[in-house]
C-alpha cells in the first residue's frame, strides 16, 4: 500500500482565515514533505520533516505553518495567505532520507 | 545551480506508437533519477526510477536510460495508449545528505486513439 492521502481536497479561503491541511500515511514512512505546485509548473518544495522534526524549510513564509504530530500525520496550518499563494498543495512521504517519495493527491487552495 | 532541463515540453503521439522524453541534469553527484506521471487533478504518481550504478530498467511497457556521463535520463513509453496521456515529470536527487528532488519542467503527453 503506497497511500498518502490528504484533505481537504478542496479549499477556499479569504485573507484574514486560519485553515489547516491535513496529510497521512500508514506506511510507517518516517519523511515528510510538503510541496506547492502552480498550474503547470513541477511540485516546488516547502518543508521537510526526518523523524517528526523539522530538517528542511525552504525559505517558506511564515504564514505557512507545518506540524507533524506524529510519524504518520503532517498538517500545514495557514494564516494571512495571499491571492498568490492560490495553488495545488501536495504531501509526501518517504521510507527515510533518501528514499523513494509517494505523493498523495493534492489539496487545491483558492484564496480569496 | 540545480536544475534539469526537459524536452520536449509538448508531445503528441498516435496509439500504439513510442514516445521519449528526454532530461539533462546539473549535478553530477546526483545518484537517484525517478520519473513521475501526473494526470489532471491528481497527486504526481511515480512510475519508473533508476539509480546511477544502472544503466537501464524496464516495466513492461515503460523504461528509463540513464548516460552519467552525458548527464542525459530518458523515459521511452512502448505501445503507448490513450491511458498514458498526462504531464511527465523527470527528477533528480540533489547531493546534499537527504532526497531533496529537483524536478524538469514537465511534458505533456497526448496519445490520441
Amino acid at each position: 500500500d503506497t497511500e498518502v492521502t490528504q484533505t481537504p481536497k478542496h479549499l477556499v479561503m479569504g485573507m484574514t482565515n486560519k485553515k489547516s491541511l491535513k496529510c497521512e500515511q500508514h506506511m510507517g514512512h518516517r519523511a515528510m514533505y510538503w510541496y506547492k505546485q502552480k498550474a503547470k509548473k513541477p511540485p516546488e518544495l516547502m518543508f521537510v520533516y526526518s523523524y517528526e522534526k523539522l530538517s528542511i524549510n525552504e525559505s517558506v513564509p511564515s504564514r505557512f505553518s507545518p506540524e507533524c504530530p506524529n510519524s504518520s500525520l503532517l498538517n500545514l496550518h495557514l494564516h494571512a495567505l495571499q491571492p498568490e499563494d492560490s495553488a495545488l498543495y501536495l504531501c509526501a512521504s518517504s521510507l527515510g532520507l533518501p528514499e523513494t517519495q509517494y505523493f498523495g493527491p493534492g489539496t487545491r487552495l483558492l484564496v480569496l | 545551480g540545480e536544475n534539469v532541463e526537459q524536452h520536449p515540453s509538448t508531445l503528441s503521439v498516435q496509439e500504439g506508437d513510442s514516445a521519449v522524453i528526454k532530461c539533462t541534469y546539473s549535478d553530477s553527484a546526483s545518484n537517484y533519477f525517478p520519473w513521475y506521471k501526473q494526470e489532471l487533478g491528481k497527486g504526481p504518481q511515480l512510475i519508473i526510477d533508476i539509480r546511477s550504478n544502472v544503466g537501464e530498467k524496464k516495466d513492461q511497457r515503460i523504461a528509463v536510460t540513464l548516460n552519467k556521463t552525458a548527464k542525459h535520463f530518458s523515459l521511452h513509453i512502448t505501445e503507448t495508449q490513450p491511458e498514458d496521456s498526462a504531464v511527465y515529470f523527470c527528477a533528480f536527487s540533489l547531493n546534499t545528505g537527504f532526497q531533496k528532488l529537483v524536478f524538469g519542467t514537465g511534458t505533456r503527453l497526448l496519445v490520441s486513439p
